[in-house]
């Protein structure tokens, strides 16, 4: 069965201290790597896909990379508005539901 | 883009009750999702369409579950005979599927309906 395992649980950062989030996965035919970001109650807020290993995407002050099996989302001097929850996601081969890790949240303080 | 809209936000009622929620997708996206979360979880599956058709329903979902899109267009989650099990927020989104050379775009969400059965 597909799934997604997502480490740390929670994560503090003091602002500027750069890190990582890590992202797990067994999906059969992956068909796209999914990174949101939600805020405490809202929905998640899509931030990259990835399709395919060695793939990269980068938004303002973070970066998204691939390998075949996992995924990391690199944060670079952080500040306290990215506070959140990050949530991965995997597609498979069917196109149809994505499955969810249960998210690292990060808080960042000043 | 109005993005994905639910209603109600907030829900609560006694357990026992029916309850029913709405979403309204992104006009042009073909494809609308369900998923539940708890607390300290992630998003959980439980059902989609493409147009009007329910395409998966995950086995998780019990029968007091139903979900609707009539018209291809918004569609409601019913839940029957509450329970406490089933207080949670429970989340729709929306795609835009263009077949598989071109495979599905990223799902958006909406803000969830927070249920408390109480």
């Amino acid at each position: 069965e597909d799934q997604v395992t997502q480490s740390p649980e929670a994560l503090r950062l003091q602002e500027g201290e750069s890190s990582s989030l890590n992202c797990s996965y067994t999906v059969s035919g992956l068909r796209g790597l999914f990174w949101y970001r939600q805020d405490p109650g809202k929905g998640p807020e899509f931030l990259f896909t990835l399709y395919s290993a060695g793939e990269e995407k980068e938004k303002e002050r973070l970066k998204a990379t691939l390998t075949k099996k996992e995924s990391f989302l690199h944060i670079t001097a952080p500040k306290p508005e990215d506070s959140a929850t990050y949530l991965c996601a995997v597609q498979g081969s069917t196109l149809g539901r994505l499955y969810f890790g249960r998210g690292t949240q990060l808080t960042v303080w000043p | 883009d109005t993005g994905v809209s639910q209603d109600p936000r907030h829900k609560i009622t006694k357990r026992g009750q029916n309850v029913t929620f709405r979403c309204d997708p992104i006009s042009e996206h073909n494809r609308l999702y369900w998923y539940r979360q708890t607390l300290g979880q992630g998003p959980e599956f439980l059902t989609y369409f493409q147009n009007e058709a329910q395409l998966e329903k995950s086995r998780l979902l019990s029968d007091r579950f139903s979900a609707e899109r009539p018209k291809g267009s918004f569609s409601t989650l019913e839940i029957q005979r509450t329970e406490q099990g089933d207080s949670a927020m429970y989340l729709c989104a929306s795609s835009l599927y263009g077949g598989r050379g071109h495979g599905n775009s990223p799902l958006h969400f909406g803000n969830g309906t927070r249920l408390t059965v109480t």
